[in-house]
C-alpha cells in the first residue's frame, strides 16, 4: 500500500541533544513537508521542499533542519537551538510541487524532552 | 485578524444527528479548501476537496464553499460515534509560488454519543 511513513512514533530527546525524525513516502510525490502541532495552535510549517536537493524553509524554521537528498526520504532533524522542541510532528507529500494537489499526511511522530 | 477562523469546541451529538462545521477567513486569495478528519494520536486524513463555490458530495460529508462570504462548511448526516475526531479546515491560494502552503484552522473537537 502507498503512504507516508514517519517513525519513531514517540521520541524523546535529553537537553543539548539532536535528534532526527524519519519520513519516507513510496506515493511518488515531488513535494514534502513537516508541520509541528500543538494544542490550541493548529498546524504550523517548518520546512518544504518541492523537488529533491531544494528546501525552503516556512514559518518556524528556526531550531530545526532538513535534507531532501531522496525522493521518497524528507528528515527533520530538531537541533538542541530549539527551546521548546515538544511537540505533535506531522509529515506531509503532494503530487506536483507547484500543483494544487492536497496535501495527505503521516501519522506522526510525537517529541517530549527528558 | 486571523486568516482562518475554525470553532474549536468541543462539540457534542447524538449518534445520527446532522453535524454542520465551519471556517471563514479573511484571504480572497483563497480558491481551494480541504477538510481534514484527526483521529487522536493520528495524521490527518483528507475528507473532502473542492475548489469552486457550491456543494460537494461524498457519502455522508458535504462540503459548501462559498467565496462571497469567504465561508466554508463540512456537514456530516446521521452522524456516528466512529465520526468523533478533530476536523480541520485548510486553503490555499492558486497562483505563483504560494500555492505550496496550506493555511489551517486549529480544529474543531467532534464527539457523537451512541
Amino acid at each position: 500500500d502507498g503512504g507516508i511513513t514517519q517513525s519513531p512514533k514517540y521520541l524523546f530527546r535529553k537537553e543539548g541533544q539532536n535528534v532526527t525524525l524519519s519520513c519516507e513516502q513510496n506515493l511518488n510525490h515531488d513535494a514534502m513537508y513537516w508541520y509541528r502541532q500543538d494544542p490550541g495552535q493548529g498546524l504550523r510549517l517548518i520546512y518544504y521542499s518541492q523537488i529533491v536537493n531544494d528546501f525552503q524553509k516556512g514559518d518556524i524554521a528556526e531550531g530545526y533542519s532538513v535534507s531532501r537528498e531522496k525522493k521518497e526520504s524528507f528528515p527533520l532533524t530538531v537541533t538542541s537551538a530549539q527551546k521548546n522542541p515538544t511537540a505533535f510532528y506531522l509529515c506531509a507529500s503532494k503530487r506536483g510541487g507547484r500543483s494544487n494537489q492536497p496535501q495527505h499526511f503521516g501519522d506522526g511522530t510525537r517529541l517530549s524532552i527528558l | 485578524q486571523k486568516e482562518v477562523e475554525q470553532d474549536p469546541g468541543p462539540l457534542s451529538v447524538p449518534e445520527g444527528a446532522i453535524v454542520s462545521l465551519n471556517c471563514t477567513y479573511s484571504n480572497s486569495a483563497f480558491q481551494y479548501f480541504m477538510w481534514y478528519r484527526q483521529y487522536s494520536r493520528k495524521g490527518p486524513e483528507l475528507l473532502m476537496y473542492t475548489y469552486s463555490s457550491g456543494n460537494k458530495e461524498d457519502g455522508r460529508f458535504t462540503a459548501q464553499v462559498d467565496k462571497s462570504s469567504k465561508y466554508i462548511s463540512l456537514f456530516i448526516r446521521d452522524s456516528q460515534p466512529s465520526d468523533s475526531a478533530t476536523y480541520l479546515c485548510a486553503m490555499t491560494e492558486i497562483s505563483g509560488g504560494s500555492n505550496y502552503k496550506l493555511t489551517f484552522g486549529k480544529g474543531t473537537l467532534l464527539t457523537v454519543n451512541p
